[in-house]
């Protein structure tokens, strides 16, 4: 199965900074990587498919890039609606694993 | 508009079984493969299983394989997971989600969840 890790686990930041979250998958994943946002109590939400997609309606301050085995989420100009968790997923084979999770806070 | 209601969920014994619901309107739900994820207290997301838009193909992660069983009834847009044998690791809450299409893995409308909480 292809592991997922995620850096870093945390991360506090202030409204307005540019944010960047880390993927590593455990093998090549070409650019079959997906990103979620989810809040406490919500349902997970998918901001990002095959590594730099925005789904539609998510703010363009979101940007994703990366392949391989190595990606990035990017927030320009962190907003409020913002804190939560990010995960991302690989969608290359089953078992489509999730990464552990990135938790963004306020600063 | 896109909906996803799970249900099914409570205060269940070890060693006891639960079916989970997942009633899908707004979509054709026959065309889409669907998925459970879970989240256990505390924890992140964690994948459970998928079974594709006609049933004919099913996967689970390694961690449930045997206890866990997904399904599906497409004349009443409902997914089920059954879970056997629950163990205090399976409480979690249980999310359903659609899949843009069977083998994409690109799970892009997630229900609100339902909540097994397995305890004596």
């Amino acid at each position: 199965d292809i592991q997922m890790t995620q850096s870093p686990s945390s991360l506090s930041a202030s409204v307005g900074d540019r944010v960047t979250i880390t993927c590593r998958a455990s093998q090549s994943i070409s650019r079959y990587l997906n990103w979620y946002q989810h809040k406490p109590g919500k349902a997970p939400k998918l901001l990002i498919y095959t590594a730099s997609t925005l789904q539609n309606g998510v703010p363009s301050r979101f940007s994703g890039s990366g392949s391989g085995t190595d990606f990035t989420l990017t927030i320009s100009g962190l907003q409020p609606e913002d804190f939560a968790t990010y995960y991302c997923q690989q969608s290359y084979v089953a078992p489509p694993e999730f990464g552990p999770g990135t938790k963004v806070d306020i600063k | 508009q896109v909906q996803l209601v799970e249900s099914g969920g409570g205060v269940v014994q070890p060693g006891r079984s639960l079916r989970l619901s997942c009633v899908a309107s707004g979509f054709t739900f026959s065309s889409h493969a669907m998925h459970w994820v879970r989240q256990a207290p505390g924890k992140g997301l964690e994948w459970v299983a998928v079974i594709w838009y006609d049933g004919s193909k099913k996967y689970y992660a390694d961690s449930v394989k045997g206890r866990l069983t997904i399904s599906r009834d497409n004349s009443e847009n409902t997914l089920f997971l059954q879970v056997n044998s629950l163990r205090a690791e399976d409480t979690a809450v249980y999310y359903c989600a659609r899949d843009l299409e069977s083998g994409f893995y690109r799970l892009d409308y997630w229900g609100q969840g339902t909540l097994v909480t397995v305890s004596s």
